[in-house]
């Protein structure tokens, strides 16, 4: 089964607008913690935002912010007053366990295109 | 603080040919990956490190697929003979342990593109 789940291969926003981009989990452990990436067109994976399994609030980082529904597994990322410059390919991943590093899982993507 | 290093960013080689990819990590950080991304099966791990040793190699392919890290702050991985199939873009990855923090994220590299032909 899939762990992490991205819906949307492609979306697009008007810039200045705002974006939700969908993400669903899949864990037994009651420990782990969600990662947002930006992957631009030159490649390179940018982290953007982090929620721990435990965190009691959403997550922000400036236009970022995580919509966490533990209930729902979901973590969806959104961003606020679109810019060109988030046209890119956005990742969803999740880390389990704790006390020791685990690698990440990663979600399929989702390309994100911001129409001026 | 410098982020982690690949090289080289870009390489075209011929099949059969052996390949090298390296990796500087993050100073400090404990754990090291590598990521290869291609189309059709996204971001996939292949191997990891922690201080120094693998732990989990499960995601190499093949035996033509080797990683080392002889110390902490280099790492590479091999391919030997290369593929056309083993075109892609693989990542070096760092993280510092311990529990799910929001510090203890994973690093990225900008990533090594290879082309196999």
């Amino acid at each position: 089964a899939q762990k992490i789940t991205q819906t949307q291969p492609g979306m697009f926003v008007q810039e200045k607008e705002a974006v939700t981009l969908d993400c669903t989990y899949d864990t037994s452990d009651p420990s782990y913690g969600l990662f947002w990436y930006k992957q631009p067109s030159s490649g390179e994976m940018i982290f953007l935002i982090y929620q721990g399994s435990y965190d009691q609030q959403n997550a922000t980082e400036g236009r970022y912010s995580l919509n966490f529904q533990k209930a729902r597994k979901s973590a969806n990322l959104v961003i606020s007053a679109s810019q060109l410059g988030d046209s890119a390919m956005y990742f969803c991943a999740m880390r389990e366990g704790v006390g020791s590093a685990r690698q990440l899982t990663f979600g399929s993507g989702t390309q994100l295109t911001v129409l001026p | 603080d410098a982020g982690v290093i690949q090289s080289p960013r870009h390489e075209v080689t011929e099949m059969g040919q052996e390949v090298t990819l390296r990796c500087k990590p993050i100073s400090g950080h404990d754990y090291l990956f590598w990521y290869r991304q291609t189309m059709m099966r996204g971001l996939e791990l292949l191997i990891y490190f922690n201080n120094n040793v693998p732990i989990d190699d499960s995601g190499m392919p093949e035996d033509r697929f080797s990683a080392k890290m002889p110390n902490a702050s280099f790492s590479t991985l091999k391919i030997q003979p290369s593929e056309p199939r083993d075109s892609a873009v693989y990542f070096c990855a760092s993280s510092l342990a311990g529990v799910l923090l929001s510090g203890n994220t994973i690093y990225f590299g900008e990533g090594s593109w290879l082309t196999v032909v």
